[in-house]
C-alpha cells in the first residue's frame, strides 16, 4: 500500500526567501507524480506533474524533482511571496488516477 | 476553457438522510474520480468512473456510491449519513485517453462541502 509523507507540515518564512518542500513515497512503481496547491476552503490547483520517466518540471518560480529509486519528489519555491501561502501536497498516482496523497505542507510567507 | 463544476457548493444535512453531489468534468474529459478531505484523515479516493463504468473504489463502506452519465458528468451518493461524513467532497477531472493528451494529470474542482448534523 502507497503511503506519501510530506515535511514539514508547516513552515513560516519571510518573504523572499527560496524553500524546499519535501515529499517521500514507499511505493516506486509510480504512474506520475503531482502537486497541488490548496487555500483555506478552496479546491487544488495543479502547479506540477511529473511523469516517471522525468527527473524534474519547472513551471515559473516552481521546480519539482523526482527521484522514483529513492522515493522522493522535492517541491522548490525561489523568491516567495505572500501570494504563495498556502497549503501544498504531493500526490502519487499508481495506477488509474487513485491519487495517494500526503498530509501536506502549510506555508505561510510574511511581508 | 471552462473547469471542473461541482453542485452544491455548501450542504447541511442531518443524520440518516442521503445527499447527492453532482461533478461536470472539463470538456473532453472522460474520467471522472471523487475525493474525501477531512481533517483527521486529509484526503482519500473514493472511486473513478471512465466511460461510465466505475474502474477503481476506494476503501470506503457500500453507502458511498456514483454513477457516471453519457456527457461524463458524474454523481455521488452517500445514503444514511453519519456524523463521520462531513467533510469536503472533492472531484477531479482527467483526459485518460490516447495519444499525448493523456498526461495523467488530474484537474479538481472546488468542492461540496457537507456539514451533518
Amino acid at each position: 500500500k502507497q503511503e506519501v509523507t510530506q515535511i514539514p507540515a508547516a513552515l513560516s518564512v519571510p518573504e523572499g526567501e527560496n524553500l524546499v518542500l519535501n515529499c517521500s513515497f514507499t511505493d516506486s512503481a509510480i504512474y506520475n507524480l503531482q502537486w497541488f496547491r490548496q487555500d483555506p476552503g478552496k479546491g487544488l490547483t495543479s502547479l506540477l506533474l511529473i511523469q516517471s520517466s522525468q527527473r524534474e518540471q519547472t513551471s515559473g518560480r516552481l521546480n519539482a524533482s523526482l527521484d522514483k529509486s529513492s522515493g522522493r519528489s522535492t517541491l522548490y519555491i525561489a523568491a516567495s511571496q505572500p501570494g504563495d501561502s498556502a497549503t501544498y501536497l504531493c500526490a502519487v498516482n499508481n495506477a488509474g488516477n487513485m491519487l495517494t496523497f500526503g498530509g501536506g505542507t502549510r506555508l505561510m510567507v510574511k511581508p | 476553457k471552462a473547469g471542473v463544476t461541482q453542485t452544491p457548493r455548501y450542504l447541511i444535512k442531518t443524520r440518516g438522510q442521503q445527499v447527492t453531489l453532482s461533478c461536470s468534468p472539463i470538456s473532453g474529459h472522460r474520467s471522472v474520480s471523487w475525493y474525501q478531505q477531512t481533517p483527521g484523515q486529509g484526503l482519500q479516493f473514493l472511486f473513478e468512473y471512465f466511460s461510465e463504468t466505475q474502474r477503481n473504489k476506494g476503501n470506503f463502506p457500500g453507502r458511498f456510491s456514483g454513477r457516471q452519465f453519457s456527457n461524463s458528468r458524474s454523481e455521488m451518493n452517500v445514503s444514511t449519513l453519519e456524523l463521520g461524513d462531513s467533510a469536503l467532497y472533492l472531484c477531479a477531472s482527467s483526459f485518460r485517453g490516447g495519444g499525448s493528451a493523456n498526461t495523467g494529470e488530474l484537474f479538481f474542482g472546488e468542492g461540496s462541502r457537507l456539514t451533518v448534523l
